[in-house]
């Protein structure tokens, strides 16, 4: 079936470190997504990344799509405490949108 | 702030009972989809709607229905109540028929446990 998936499941760093989170499809993508959940709140979109081979950067985040369009990754250089939550990658197949489990960023201060 | 708004927050119900959730679009926005998330997981689809009418359905039983209105509200309804239905229930609002392709503008989602 349509898969994303994504690790690690969990990862804990102390804060000034740096976080990476790996996404793969099982089918290729038109385009991936990056949301960000903090604890007890909603999804938050973060960005769309569409070419093959595409990297964007925001600030401390760099979100890169893979040459066959079937993996992702977000990488967080020199982590915050407001970094702290889920990040999720999400791709189109057909009519719906399919996340995966996301990877949950707790750091040490 | 995304402009989309959900209600009620949280909603307590017993197994079997029905249950109606509500959404209000971004202005401007005229597709609305349903998301359950289970605690600890990512958001799964359940459907969408555009121009009201449902436009892709997820894995969910037909007792999970729903509705969008002329001003592009929406509603989810939940039949028959059963305990792994507990989760918070997300809405997001999007431009456009756009499959899955727009961006999601989610709502503060409803978190509903059954008893």
């Amino acid at each position: 079936g349509q898969q994303v998936m994504q690790i690690p499941q969990y990862q804990h760093v102390q804060e000034g470190e740096d976080f990476t989170t790996y996404c793969n499809s099982s089918t290729t993508l038109s385009n991936i997504q990056w949301y960000k959940q903090r604890p007890g709140g909603h999804p938050v979109f973060l960005i769309q990344l569409v070419k093959s081979g595409e990297v964007k950067k925001q600030k401390r985040l760099t979100f890169q799509f893979g040459e066959a369009k079937k993996n992702s990754s977000l990488h967080i250089t020199a982590t915050q405490t407001t970094d702290v939550g889920t990040y999720f990658c999400a791709g189109p197949f057909v009519k719906k949108l399919v996340f995966g489990q996301g990877t949950r960023l707790t750091i040490n201060p | 702030e995304t402009g989309v708004t959900q209600s009620p927050t949280h909603l307590i119900k017993t197994r079997g009972q029905q249950v109606t959730l509500r959404c209000s679009s971004q202005s401007g926005h005229n597709t609305v989809s349903w998301y359950q998330q289970a605690l600890g997981q990512g958001p799964q689809f359940i459907f969408q709607y555009y121009r009201e009418e449902e436009n892709g359905r997820g894995n969910f039983p037909p007792r999970f229905s729903g509705l969008q209105f002329p001003n592009y509200s929406s509603e989810l309804n939940v039949n028959a109540l059963e305990l792994d239905d507990s989760a918070l229930y997300l809405c997001a609002s999007s431009l456009g028929l756009a499959g899955g392709r727009g961006t999601q503008y989610f709502g503060p989602g409803t978190r509903l446990l059954v008893l």
